[in-house]
């Protein structure tokens, strides 16, 4: 199977612009997971879809968001960025076999705010 | 989920096995050990979870002491590309739990030539 595929791997915005990445499951994987890591903060969870609703949401602004489509696919999408947010953004898949899940990471997006 | 501790750094000799400590001394019953790593710049790569049993695959084994308070990755025969930031990962599963990974800052396995 195919992993879990990010994209765009690499991404330059200013201060103030807003972006869109994107996300593609392993397939039939109906969870997506997406987080956040900084070399201060570490590893932060954003939030996570199933089935096309937000299921859980870190503690992050509103200017963070994302959604899921019927394909399972996921985009999150930052508004007016902040240097701060500069980060490498992760999505991961997860299944449910014999009630344990399990999440799988894509390569994850870098992304950089001047 | 329950606070792991783990080692800030560790190293290791190319061909021998590393073995990677994690204290969970909060751990409750129905909360699962799991073990990811990160190489650098790269997504973390699942390696293995386990509840109360020693666990085994082609990447590791994870030993869980019988308490249950810590527990120890072991990697048999160490390369170069296992070099990586190991984290130890305590959480409920399953029954609706929380699917969030609460990730400390891991330690950073460095395996020498």
């Amino acid at each position: 199977k195919a992993g879990v595929t990010q994209t765009p791997r690499y991404l330059i915005k200013t201060r103030g612009q807003q972006v869109t990445l994107s996300c593609s499951p392993i397939s039939g994987h109906r969870s997506v997971s997406w987080y956040q890591q900084t070399p201060g903060q570490g590893l932060q969870f954003l939030f996570e879809y199933f089935s096309e609703t937000q299921r859980n949401k870190g503690n992050f602004p509103g200017r963070f968001s994302g959604r899921q489509f019927s394909n399972s696919r996921s985009e999150m999408n930052v508004s007016t960025l902040e240097l701060g947010d500069s980060a490498l953004y992760l999505c991961a898949s997860s299944y449910v076999a014999g009630g344990l899940e399990t999440q799988y990471f894509g390569p994850g997006t870098r992304l950089l705010v001047l | 989920d329950a606070k792991t501790t783990q080692p800030t750094s560790m190293d290791c000799a190319e061909g021998r096995a590393a073995n990677l400590p994690c204290n969970h001394s909060t751990i409750s019953g129905n909360e699962y050990v799991y073990w990811y790593r990160q190489i650098h710049s790269q997504g973390p790569q699942y390696i293995i979870h386990g509840l109360k049993n020693n666990e085994t695959n082609e990447m590791a084994s994870l030993i869980i002491t019988e308490d249950r308070k810590s527990s120890t990755l072991i990697l048999p025969h160490a390369t170069l590309r296992d070099t990586a930031v190991y984290y130890c990962i305590v959480r409920v599963v399953g029954g609706g739990s929380n699917y969030k990974l609460t990730f400390g800052k891991g330690t950073l396995l460095t395996v020498n030539p």
